[in-house]
């Protein structure tokens, strides 16, 4: 049973550029986190979706960002327009349950903006 | 407002030594409790769980103790060993539908050969 993965691992863009960041679940996981955590910083809650709905999206900055985790295929997280702020490592998790079980990371993608 | 606290950036052990890492939390709906380890360009691996009808949760040479009335939870690692040294996270979460994990800002940890 392959973990979560994440791709790339490592993203550079220049500003002004679009990033696509990519999170496959565990097979048989339906909920999906995505978290960032800057330099020395802990990791940040961005946004948790359910097949094709976003449940809550609270950390999500209100421009630029938007995420979508469609019926088939990988969750994607969308930054527009990047500026040097969003170099960061950005996380996915996945659970099977929502809140009631622990949660699966992907290795990351380490987004660096030039 | 952080509502999960990590007071101790880092800390150093002797191997062989108990390692303890605190926690505290702001939200008293939290009602479970994780701790993750995560190596320097790795992503979080889960360690040990608790919930909040538990006080204790004992995996092995770990450890965890939840003091609801305190908000506060502690991670006890015994003996440490070297391959502990990493930056380890408290997160908490609200059972139930729509409810994410909030992640402590992580302790570093050395275990000293």
């Amino acid at each position: 049973n392959a973990g979560v993965m994440q791709n790339p691992r490592h993203l550079v863009r220049r500003r002004g550029q679009e990033a696509r960041l990519r999170c496959s679940p565990m097979k048989g996981h339906s909920h999906v986190y995505w978290y960032r955590q800057l330099p020395e910083e802990g990791l940040k809650f961005m946004v948790y979706l359910q097949k094709e709905n976003i449940i809550d999206e609270s950390g999500m900055p209100k421009e630029r960002f938007s995420a979508e985790f469609p019926k088939e295929g990988p969750s994607i997280l969308r930054i527009q327009q990047v500026v040097r702020g969003d170099s960061a490592a950005y996380f996915c998790a996945s659970s099977p349950f929502p809140g009631d079980t622990e949660a699966f990371f992907g290795q990351g993608t380490r987004l660096t903006v030039v | 407002d952080q509502q999960v606290k990590q007071n101790s950036p880092s800390l150093s052990v002797q191997e062989g030594r108990i390692s303890i890492l605190n926690c505290d939390y702001t939200n008293s709906m939290f009602d479970y409790f994780l701790w993750y380890k995560k190596y320097p360009a790795e992503g979080p691996t889960f360690l040990i769980s608790i919930s909040s009808i538990k006080d204790k949760n004992e995996d092995g040479r770990f450890t965890v103790f939840l003091n609801k009335s305190a908000k506060h939870l502690s991670l006890h690692i015994v003996p440490s060993q070297p391959g502990d040294s990493a930056v380890y996270f408290c997160a908490a979460s609200v059972r139930g539908y729509g409810q994410n994990f909030v992640f402590g800002p992580g302790t570093r940890l050395s275990v000293l050969p």
